[in-house]
């Protein structure tokens, strides 16, 4: 799997927006970047994925550098419920059924939300 | 979106005894199943892939006669830690994909296993 690089931990105010960064500049043209949290005491949820174009959903943003070396993930007004572990995986496109298509969780960054 | 269920939510047991865990999609059929396990302040470990109607596939360092998988039906995994010790006490945590998709995957809740 291609690695991800994301710092340990940030610190956000509550209300104000959040940028986790996260490096993988090993992307295979193929690879998506997905993003996925988990809140204390439970398994992890999945919070958005994208290939090229930035991309939004009800949780959050996704911008993806035009080299796709590098990816943000952006919660545009933190609550205290964000506090959790963001993950940043890279996976094999959609629709191929792989079964080897395992997630490997790098250390993530851990998100701290002051109120 | 998709659920995916683990029983129990946690369990005590006593040293040498055997836990099983189980996992299931509830509202997708899933071919593969993923088992992990999580430390205190460690990212999740994948253990073992789930296939359906085949052997698992443990990770390198993992003992499959250990930790025991069955992945009888394309909605239940199970996962049974044999010989329990201490050293085994964690967070289990199984993961689905549906069929027919190949994008999001669904984690169930996490099981919290503790040995005494």
């Amino acid at each position: 799997d291609a690695k991800t690089t994301q710092p340990n931990s940030m610190e956000s105010n509550e209300e104000e927006p959040v940028h986790l960064p996260c490096n993988h500049s090993t992307i295979s043209g193929t690879d998506y970047i997905h993003w996925y949290r988990q809140l204390p005491s439970q398994g992890p949820e999945y919070v958005i994925h994208g290939l090229t174009s930035n991309v939004n959903n009800r949780m959050a943003s996704l911008a993806i550098a035009e080299d796709r070396k590098s990816s943000t993930l952006i919660l545009h007004r933190a609550t205290l419920r964000d506090a959790a572990v963001y993950y940043c995986i890279l996976r094999g496109p959609p629709g191929i059924m792989n079964r080897d298509d395992k997630i490997i969780f790098g250390k993530g960054t851990r998100l701290h939300i002051l109120p | 979106g998709a659920v995916v269920s683990q029983h129990p939510s946690w369990v005590i047991c006593k040293s040498g005894t055997s836990v099983k865990i189980e996992c299931r999609s509830l509202d997708f059929q899933a071919t593969t199943m993923f088992w992990y396990r999580q430390f205190p302040k460690q990212s999740l470990m994948l253990m073992a892939t789930s296939n359906e109607g085949s052997k698992a596939t443990y990770e390198q360092g993992v003992e499959k006669d250990k930790f025991l998988i069955n992945h009888a039906s394309l909605t239940l995994s199970t996962l049974t830690v044999t010989s329990a010790h201490p050293e085994d006490s964690s967070f289990y945590i199984c993961s689905a994909r549906p069929l027919d998709r190949n994008t999001e995957a669904f984690f169930g809740q996490g099981t919290r296993l503790t040995v005494v």
